[in-house]
Formats: C-alpha cells, structure tokens, sequence
C-alpha cells in the first residue's frame, strides 16, 4: 500500500499568511494525487487535482505542485473561509488512500 | 447537477450488518467515464477509503476491510450500495458515497450519514 504522510498535522495562522502543506508519497506516484478542503460537518471538496491542477470554481489563492514522492498545497493569501482540514490522496494505485491530514487554525 | 445521497441505518449493533445505498440523481451510474466509492471518516479522525465499483460490477476493496465489505450496483436504481458485516465500535463513522473519476479525484460527493455502532 502506498502511504501518504502529510505534515504539518496542525497549522496556527493568521489572515493573509501564506500556507504550504506537504504530502510525501511512500513510493513514486508520478502526479496522480488530489487535495480537498473539508470544513466541520462538511463532506470533502475537490481543491486539485492531477497535483496542480485547480478544479473549476476553486480560487487562483490555491495552488498545488509536485509529482513523484513529493507535494504542496500552496495557499497564497489565507482567507476567513479557507481555516479547515485539508488532505491529499493518491490515486495511482488500489488502495487508494488519504493523508492524515492537516488542520489549519486561525492564530 | 450531479446528486448523491446516503440512505440507512444510523445505529448498527456490535456483530450485525452495516447496510447503506447512494442514490444518484442528476446523471446515470452507467456513465463510462466513472466510479462510484465508499470513504468513512471516523468521529475526530482521517478518511479511510473503503471500496470502488464500476457500473459493469468490477471492485476493488481497502484490504484491511475486504473480508467484511461488500460493493455491489443496481443501475435500474441509479444506486450503489454498501454492505459491511461483522461490525464494531471501530466502524463508528460518517460514510460518504461518492463519484471518482478514474485515477484523478472524487469529484461529487454525498452529504455523509453517521453510523453508529452500539448496542
């Protein structure tokens, strides 16, 4: 199976901060990976996918890059509505499986 | 605009069978170009993928749970189901059904039904 391990876990920020999450691969994925935002109570929304990709409608503040083992979630200029949990998954190979995640706070 | 909603039981007891559908609206379930998946997420923790099926019946199963797990599609219905046996407090979840586009992401997801597990 293919680990994702994600960090920082946890993330204290302030409004306007700029945020990198990572998501490191166990074993090469080539850019077969997606990351959602999940707000509380809330099922999971597509942020990007192909690992740069940006889903339509999400804003040009989120950014991801990578490919192989290694990846980032880029968020330029965080916003109110952006402090949830965020998490990769990689879909190059069954099982599929999801990072731990990480949730982002405000400071 | 693609729909899907959870339908079933939200308290199971210990040793019985977790039953749940998803029922798709707004677009057929034997859409070529997609899968249709069960993700849970345990109460404070990560989403655990669970299984995938195509509208053709093939599956594939998370293999820590694929001795209690079943998959299965009726697209008469429009449905896909869920069935999971043998259940414990462990398996206390919210369960999504959702809509994978092949080697690329979930795109549509259902609202999530939380299970719970107690006698």
């Amino acid at each position: 199976d293919i680990q994702l391990t994600q960090s920082p876990s946890f993330l204290s920020a302030s409004v306007g901060d700029r945020v990198t999450i990572t998501c490191r691969a166990s074993q090469g994925i080539n850019s077969y990976l997606a990351w959602y935002q999940q707000k509380p109570g809330k099922a999971p929304k597509l942020l990007v996918y192909a690992a740069s990709t940006l889903q339509s409608g999400v804003p040009s503040t989120f950014s991801g890059s990578g490919s192989g083992t290694e990846f980032t979630l880029t968020i330029s200029s965080l916003q109110p509505e952006d402090f949830a949990a965020y998490y990769c998954q990689q879909l190059y190979s069954y099982p599929l499986t999801f990072g731990g995640g990480t949730k982002v706070e405000i400071k | 605009q693609l729909q899907l909603q959870e339908s079933g039981p939200g308290l199971v007891k210990p040793s019985e069978t977790l039953s749940l559908t998803c029922t798709v609206s707004g677009g057929s379930i034997r859409s070529s170009s997609y899968y249709w998946g069960w993700i849970r997420q345990p109460p404070g923790k990560g989403l655990e993928w669970i299984a995938t099926i195509y509208h053709s019946g093939s599956t594939y199963y998370n293999p820590s749970l694929k001795s209690r797990v079943t998959i299965s599609v009726d697209t008469s219905k429009n449905q896909f189901s869920l069935k999971l046996n043998s259940v414990t407090a462990a398996d206390t979840a919210v369960y999504y059904c959702a809509r994978l586009i092949s080697g690329s992401y979930y795109d549509y997801w259902g609202q999530g039904t939380l299970v719970t597990v107690s006698s």
